[in-house]
């Protein structure tokens, strides 16, 4: 069984600063992949960020960034120079080799002028 | 590129009623998943069809039933409608050269029971 654990319902940045939202899963498979995605007020999901289990080399795209710690089974997301259009709910999932994704209940992430 | 179309994205249905979802992938992609979100339970899955046959089933009653047709477009049907299943029905679709279990989502269906 798989179980994605987001521990803060809330997080608030400045425009411009940096914020980390924190992840921690749990999964039985061997080969297994994480995922951002964000949901904003429209509530399209929109892929942020996608972590391969197997590498070691912590995902970046622009301005996003992930830590991924395997032995601790931490998957948090950096992100830098944050900008009003971020605002929104941040996901993290895991999922194997099937489509069937397991998401955390996200974090709403607020951007202040 | 067009994405993930579902229809209808707004739908009022009493209790006891049924209602079908409909949902085109992404040109090329083959496989198909259905995520139910509410603010209660979150986002939990529901179902997934690859070339027409169902891979993979969530934890829903017999209630909650998908198909996929030769064209890779899905349906998933809800019958006798509870008040709990009020939610936001999001539709994806995975394939092609999106990367490893990558999926992209489609806008959501909001269905409303009353």
């Amino acid at each position: 069984a798989q179980t994605v654990t987001q521990s803060q319902p809330e997080m608030s940045v400045q425009e411009a600063e940096t914020v980390t939202l924190s992840c921690t899963y749990d999964t039985s498979e061997s080969d297994y992949y994480l995922f951002w995605y964000k949901q904003p007020p429209s509530r399209q999901m929109i892929l942020v960020i996608r972590q391969e289990a197997y590498k070691q080399q912590n995902a970046t795209e622009n301005r996003f960034s992930v830590n991924f710690q395997k032995a601790a089974k931490s998957f948090s997301l950096k992100i830098s120079d944050s900008q009003l259009g971020d605002a929104a709910m941040y996901f993290c999932a895991c999922g194997g080799a099937t489509n069937k994704l397991i998401f955390g209940t996200g974090t709403l992430l607020a951007v202040q002028p | 590129k067009a994405g993930v179309t579902q229809t209808p994205r707004y739908l009022i249905k009493t209790r006891g009623q049924q209602v079908t979802l409909s949902c085109s992938p992404i040109s090329g992609h083959r496989s198909v998943s259905w995520y139910q979100q509410t603010p209660g339970q979150g986002l939990q899955f529901l179902f997934e069809y690859f070339s027409e046959t169902q891979r993979n089933k969530g934890n829903f009653p017999g209630r909650f039933s998908g198909r996929q047709f030769s064209n890779s477009r899905s349906e998933m049907n809800v019958s006798t409608l509870e008040l709990g299943d009020s939610a936001l029905y999001l539709c994806a679709s995975r394939g092609g050269s999106s990367g490893a279990n990558v999926l992209t989502f489609g806008a959501g269906s909001r269905l409303t029971v009353l």
